[in-house]
């Protein structure tokens, strides 16, 4: 879910468990949404993005879930290992005129092997 | 893939010294970002460039410019740094203003003392 002030939310889990990372977005108009990933020191990297035509997407052990009822992401992570601690942030847009992305400030997933 | 590098990950300047951030994209993406990353902040968008020679300010554009001579490179000069730029540097392109993936550098953590 959506970090409140300095903490950001955490998910621990065991190497090969599948995570699921939640993500409520702000603008019922935005149509365009990514999620990245954070590792320490190091630069936001994509993982998988969903357009609003869409109610889910599938990559590589990697599944984004978009509900617009609710506004609500997902991020589904299977078989998770170590190598994907990090933080997961989501990014909105709504395109047109609007060249913003609105970042949430992510969820910490710590991976226990 | 898409290779966004910047000029240095880590700098340390004293406070009034001008400081200059590099960016280079290899990727013929039109358009490119600064952001700084603070904890309990997020990501918060400095400037941008959808152009050559072409920028417009974001949410916290007092206290820096930024300079694109080339369609590859875009600068961020902090004209006389203080200690509230102390921060994460981050650096993104992308091909489409609005509705696309920006695809992010890895980062220069700058320190003002």
């Amino acid at each position: 879910g959506e970090s409140v002030g300095l903490h950001l939310p955490t998910l621990s889990v065991q190497e090969g468990d599948n995570s699921i990372i939640n993500c409520a977005y702000s603008n019922s108009a935005s149509d365009y949404f990514i999620w990245y990933k954070q590792e320490s020191g190091k630069g936001p990297q994509f993982i998988i993005d969903i357009r609003s035509n869409m109610d889910k997407r599938q990559g590589q052990r990697v599944t984004v879930l978009l509900n617009k009822t609710v506004k609500h992401l997902s991020l589904q992570i299977a078989a998770t290992q170590p190598g994907d601690s990090a933080v997961y942030f989501c990014a909105e847009n709504s395109g047109g005129s609007n060249y913003k992305l609105t970042f949430g400030k992510g969820t910490l997933l710590t991976v226990n092997p | 893939d898409v290779k966004v590098t910047q000029s240095s990950r880590y700098l340390v300047k004293r406070t009034g010294e001008k400081v200059f951030l590099e960016c280079v994209q290899d990727m013929d993406h039109e358009n490119m970002f600064w952001y700084r990353q603070d904890p309990g902040l997020g990501l918060r968008l400095i400037y941008f460039s959808y152009d050559v020679k072409m920028k417009e300010k974001g949410d916290i554009p007092e206290g820096y410019s930024v300079s694109r001579e080339k369609k590859e490179r875009f600068s961020l000069i902090l004209e006389s740094a203080s200690t509230n730029q102390t921060s994460m540097y981050l650096c993104a392109s992308s091909l489409e203003l609005a509705g696309d993936t920006q695809y992010f550098g890895p980062g220069t953590r700058l320190t003002v003392l």
